[in-house]
């Protein structure tokens, strides 16, 4: 099973501020990395896939890179309601598994 | 829009059994892949299942493989879980969600609003 890791758990930002968020896979995935936003008491929602390719729209603040084992998710704006938890999500290979998630709150 | 209601969740014994049923609109129900995925406070997000378009591909997680069936009625535009021989560690919010192709195994592009299952006795 690919484990996929993230860090940090918590991340403290001021609005208008950028935010990194990273996540590393126990093995090489390919680009097979997609990020989601969760609010409280909502469903997932999609954000890029293939590692950088926003999903259908997602505001351009929003950032994927990375292949292989490292991959990172950067909002270089934030805005109030991008305060939430955000997940990696590995597909390259069954079974399919998620990081634990960082939450970003407000500095 | 593309829309997926899940219903059927609620409390159960341990042993148990319980059926949740996730419908869908928007799209082609059919031409898609979907999925389980479930959360925990504990445990955050696993995936649970996946079910190829035409249904002739099934996945399970290994916690729950011999204990869970997934199916979809592609006439009907649902899917379901079948789950059986619950226990304490199925508790969680049960998400279906949307593959972007007709093979699984991708990203998840849409989800359900989610269906609480509760296993206690």
């Amino acid at each position: 099973e690919i484990v996929m890791t993230q860090s940090p758990a918590t991340l403290s930002v001021s609005p208008g501020e950028r935010a990194t968020l990273s996540c590393r896979a126990s093995q090489s995935v390919s680009s097979d990395v997609a990020w989601y936003q969760q609010k409280t008491g909502q469903a997932p929602r999609l954000l890029i896939y293939g590692a950088f390719t926003r999903a259908t729209g997602i505001p351009a603040r929003f950032s994927g890179s990375g292949s292989g084992t490292e991959f990172t998710l950067t909002i270089s704006s934030l805005q109030s309601e991008d305060f939430a938890v955000y997940y990696c999500h590995q597909y390259d290979d069954w079974p399919l598994t998620f990081g634990g998630g960082t939450k970003v709150e407000i500095k | 829009e593309v829309q997926l209601l899940e219903s059927g969740g609620g409390l159960v014994q341990p042993g148990g059994s319980l059926r949740l049923s996730c419908a869908a609109s928007g799209f082609t129900f059919s031409y898609y892949s979907m999925t389980w995925v479930r959360q925990t406070p504990g445990k955050g997000l696993e995936w649970v299942s996946t079910i190829y378009g035409n249904g002739a591909f099934t996945y399970y997680a290994d916690s729950v493989k011999g204990r869970f069936t997934v199916s979809r009625d592609n006439s009907e535009n649902t899917l379901f879980l079948h789950m059986n021989s619950l226990r304490a560690e199925d508790t969680a919010i049960y998400y279906c969600a949307k593959d972007p192709l007709t093979s699984g195994g991708h990203y998840l592009d849409y989800w359900g609003q989610g269906a609480l299952v509760t296993v206690s006795s």
